[in-house]
């Protein structure tokens, strides 16, 4: 069966620091990965996605997030984090459906 | 262009009640998806819609829970008798087709609290 496990309930890091969040997953075949963003009281917002090709994958606001088979890992980074970044954030797999792990809350002290 | 909306954004209830939650996708957008959001736990997929007819109602937690699409847009999410767990939020997306390529673009939500 298809998962996404992302260990880390809450992050909190300071405004200026790098940020990576965590997401593994299980999927028999090549994976469709995607990293969603939900601000307070908005809905789901892409981040960004990998379907096939360079592992690494740039997406909006200046996160990345590098795909490893070997390790089943699709982690999310930032190099630099601002406090507009505090959010919940997603990771996804596409099988039949998408699969949703149960989110990372991210706290941005200043 | 318009976004997905949803309504309401909020809404309370008695436990029995049934209640109606709205969904208006991007215009064109073939593809509908509803989800819920319980609290600490991630997206919760419920249903389906390709056009108006739901290909996948394998999420739909019980035989309480209806969804229908008409016209190939607006959809409507049916809880009947609610019940406490059912208090979550309610997410729609749409996307422009049902392939697993295609982003799904999500409406800000409907929270639902049964008293």
């Amino acid at each position: 069966a298809q998962s996404v496990t992302q260990p880390d309930i809450h992050i909190t890091v300071s405004e200026g620091a790098s940020l990576e969040l965590r997401c593994n997953y299980s999927y028999g075949a090549t994976p469709y990965l995607f990293w969603y963003v939900q601000s307070p009281g908005q809905g789901l917002q892409l981040l960004l996605k990998y379907f096939s090709g360079d592992t690494l994958v740039q997406g909006i606001k200046g996160f990345e997030a590098e795909f490893k088979r070997s390790q089943s890992s699709f982690n999310l980074r930032k190099p630099s984090v601002h406090w507009s970044d505090a959010a919940e954030y997603f990771c996804a797999v596409v099988a039949d459906q998408f699969y949703f792990g149960t989110g990372t809350s991210l706290t941005v002290i200043p | 262009g318009a976004g997905v909306s949803q309504s309401p954004s909020n809404k309370v209830t008695e436990k029995g009640k049934d209640v109606e939650l709205r969904c208006d996708p991007i215009s064109g957008h073939t593809a509908l998806y509803w989800y819920r959001q319980s609290l600490g736990q991630g997206l919760e997929f419920l249903i389906y819609f390709q056009g108006n007819s739901a290909p996948d109602k394998s999420g739909l937690p019980s035989d309480r829970f209806s969804a229908e699409r008409t016209g190939g847009s607006v959809s409507t999410l049916t809880i009947q008798r609610t019940q406490q767990e059912d208090s979550a939020v309610y997410l729609c997306a749409s996307s422009p087709t049902g392939g697993r390529t295609y982003e799904q673009y999500f409406g800000p939500g409907t929270r639902l609290t049964v008293t």
